[in-house]
């Protein structure tokens, strides 16, 4: 039974408008990340917490919002979606201990058009 | 600021023979390393963590530690087609995030 899962798995988006990908986890884990990966880059954070009401930037927060309104819950906001955010989305949660391990959810290929 | 690298960006290895992936680092301090695998366009499923210099072991999958050299590696025994995939190194840094390199792609041929 997947204890990370995304939705939607695929996106088509217009140029300018509103994306919001979900996140649900049922590790009871505090910490919850959401990365991007695209060829030549690996995978880069965007947004982070530490349980829920909390969000954190990552390295590359520019033109996305995140919300954790819940411990299972944690979305990612794209406001005006650009083409330059057509990529390949991953959640992972976090129990957030020293020795933390991130477990993946499968993933959202987003195309922005 | 931590940057990570891995070597080589592809590897081709017969069924049975040893793969060995590695991957380098550029800040010493850190203590916690993990192997990921990916098959292709699906999620990360973690292989080893290791969070002291040496070796940690997992079934097939052994990690080695070097923080003087600034070097990781994964050693994969006996590996399968059924292990074809792109493999990634990421080291945590503080606040429990993770920095991950490019990747190795893994072709087991039969």
């Amino acid at each position: 039974e997947a204890a990370v899962t995304q939705s939607p798995r695929n996106k088509v988006a217009v140029t300018g408008g509103k994306v919001t990908l979900s996140c649900n986890q049922t590790n009871n884990h505090n910490n919850m990340y959401w990365y991007r990966q695209d060829t030549g880059h690996g995978l880069r954070l965007i947004h982070y917490s530490y349980g829920a009401g909390s969000t954190e930037k990552g390295d590359i927060p520019d033109g996305y919002k995140a919300s954790r309104p819940s411990q299972e819950n944690f979305s990612l906001i794209l406001e005006l979606a650009t083409p330059s955010q057509t990529s390949v989305y991953f959640c992972a949660s976090g129990d957030g201990h020293t020795q933390d391990t991130q477990y993946f959810g499968p993933g959202t290929r987003l195309l922005v058009l | 600021q931590q940057k990570v690298q891995q070597s080589p960006e592809s590897l081709t290895v017969s069924e049975g023979a040893m793969a060995s992936l590695n991957c380098t680092f550029s800040d010493g301090t850190s203590n916690n390393f993990r192997w990921y695998r990916q098959h292709s366009a699906k999620g990360l499923e973690v292989l080893v963590s290791i969070f002291s210099d040496g070796e940690k072991e997992e079934g097939r999958f052994t990690a080695h530690l070097n923080r003087a050299n600034l070097h990781v590696s994964l050693h994969i025994r006996e590996p399968q087609p059924s292990d074809s995939a792109v493999y990634l190194c990421a080291v945590m840094r503080s606040n429990y995030q993770l920095i991950w390199g490019s990747g190795t792609k893994l072709i087991i041929k039969p």
